[in-house]
């Protein structure tokens, strides 16, 4: 099946510092959503990009979708700690209707 | 308007018996997806019910299943418990578009099962 792969798997920053965490394909897909999941929380959804070079932005967060439609991209600018938690792409393709996540990027933010 | 709800939170078993759980989805979603989160696996998908039929199943032995009520309440059972098996266990439901991609899925808070 399609697999995601999601770098970098922790990053730790200062507040007030910026943010990336990365999605990448080898296939061609579909749309991809965003998800947070706060510590012991479950995931919540964030956004869906379902456009070739797709920008969408949430405030402080900026989602992009690449031209080829293959990789992602979630941006934070100047980090707060309730920015704290674990983000998760997921990606979709064709008609399979389940979801495949990336094993997400865990967000630390000191104070 | 009530979240997706998921019964019992926490569940403590011993290898070799059998666990259900529980999940509500959002009034007026028929979409239910179940998954499993691991440190070690992370999020991976179950299966899928829609319309009390499952559409969709991932890549978990027949000792997982699930089913759909009428009222699109969904049940996931686990038979002979495995160590591997302690994960937390996640619902979420959705709007379902006939032909249409996968809207956003709607999580509940999981249910901790711990195998002894």
């Amino acid at each position: 099946g399609q697999q995601v792969m999601q770098i970098p798997q922790y990053q730790h920053v200062q507040e007030g510092e910026d943010f990336t965490t990365y999605c990448n394909s080898s296939t061609t897909l579909s749309n991809i959503q965003w998800y947070k999941q706060r510590p012991g929380g479950h995931p919540v959804f964030l956004i869906q990009l379902v456009k070739s070079g797709e920008v969408k932005k949430q405030k402080r967060l900026t989602f992009q979708f690449g031209e080829a439609k293959k990789n992602s991209s979630l941006h934070i600018t100047a980090t707060q700690t309730t920015d704290v938690g674990t983000y998760f792409c997921a990606i979709s393709s064709g008609s399979a209707r389940q979801l495949t996540f990336g094993s997400g990027t865990q967000l630390t933010v000191l104070p | 308007k009530a979240g997706v709800t998921q019964t019992p939170r926490y569940l403590i078993k011993t290898r070799g018996q059998q666990v259900t759980l529980s999940c509500s989805p959002i009034s007026g979603h028929r979409s239910v997806s179940w998954y499993q989160q691991t440190p070690g696996q992370g999020l991976q998908f179950l299966f899928e019910y829609f319309s009390e039929t499952q559409r969709n199943k991932g890549n978990f032995p027949g000792r997982f299943s699930g089913r759909q009520f009428s009222n699109s309440r969904s049940e996931m059972n686990v038979s002979t418990l495995e160590l591997g098996d302690s994960a937390l266990y996640l619902c979420a439901s959705s709007l379902r578009v006939a032909g249409g991609m996968y809207n956003e899925q709607f999580f509940g808070p999981g249910t901790r099962l711990t195998v002894l």
